[in-house]
């Protein structure tokens, strides 16, 4: 069956590092992949976007990569700072019309 | 331009009871996706339409419906509600054109805090 995991519910880091957060799919061949960002009692803000043939795509402190292969793709926020601190989603389309989003990883970046 | 808009922010319902959601899209934005939102189980599809027409749907029961209306509002009922069904649900729109990076992307409402009693 089709299957999205982040690989970690929570994710402390200390302020300034880098955050890397990871998504892994099973069973689909998705033609983009989202990230999303969600603070406590909000929806979802869209973040960026990465099509199947985009290795990389950056936005300001944001990095995210996608291998189709490992079907894996990676989140990055780099110098991160207290304000970054939120439950961030992956997202794919599977089929049309229909996103499937992982469960989520709560990132807390301590100052 | 104004977000989405959803009524009522919170509700509180006992049992047996049904409820009516509503969602207001984005002007211009011709989609409006449904998503109930539980902390075991993450974000999970409801439904999507388009123009009025319902173009895919999740693996929810048919106690969960929805309907769009000519001026892209969406609403959604749940029928003989059940503890279950707690939850946070929100709509997402968006342009609705596959394949289309902004028009794919979606754009949340705050959602509607659904207590069953």
């Amino acid at each position: 069956s089709q299957k999205i995991e982040q690989n970690s519910e929570a994710l402390n880091i200390q302020e300034g590092k880098t955050a890397t957060l990871t998504c892994n799919y099973t069973n689909y061949s998705p033609a983009y992949l989202q990230w999303y960002r969600q603070d406590p009692g909000r929806g979802p803000v869209f973040l960026l976007l990465i099509r199947e043939n985009e290795k990389e795509k950056r936005k300001e402190r944001l990095k995210v990569t996608f291998d189709t292969t490992l079907k894996q793709s990676l989140f990055h926020i780099t110098a991160s700072q207290p304000a970054d601190s939120a439950t961030y989603l992956c997202a794919l389309l599977s089929g049309t019309y229909k996103y499937i989003f992982g469960t989520g990883t709560r990132l807390k970046v301590l100052a | 331009k104004a977000g989405v808009t959803q009524t009522p922010r919170y509700l509180i319902k006992t049992r047996g009871q049904q409820v009516t959601l509503s969602c207001s899209p984005i002007s211009g934005h011709r989609s409006v996706s449904w998503y109930q939102q539980t902390p075991g189980q993450g974000l999970q599809f409801l439904f999507e339409y388009f123009s009025e027409t319902q173009r895919n749907k999740g693996n929810f029961p048919g106690r969960f419906s929805g309907r769009q209306f000519s001026n892209s509002r969406s609403e959604m009922n749940v029928s003989t509600l059940e503890l279950g069904d707690s939850a946070l649900y929100l709509c997402a729109s968006s342009g609705g054109l596959a394949g289309a990076e902004r028009a794919d992307t979606q754009y949340f409402g705050p959602g509607t805090r659904l207590t069953v009693l």
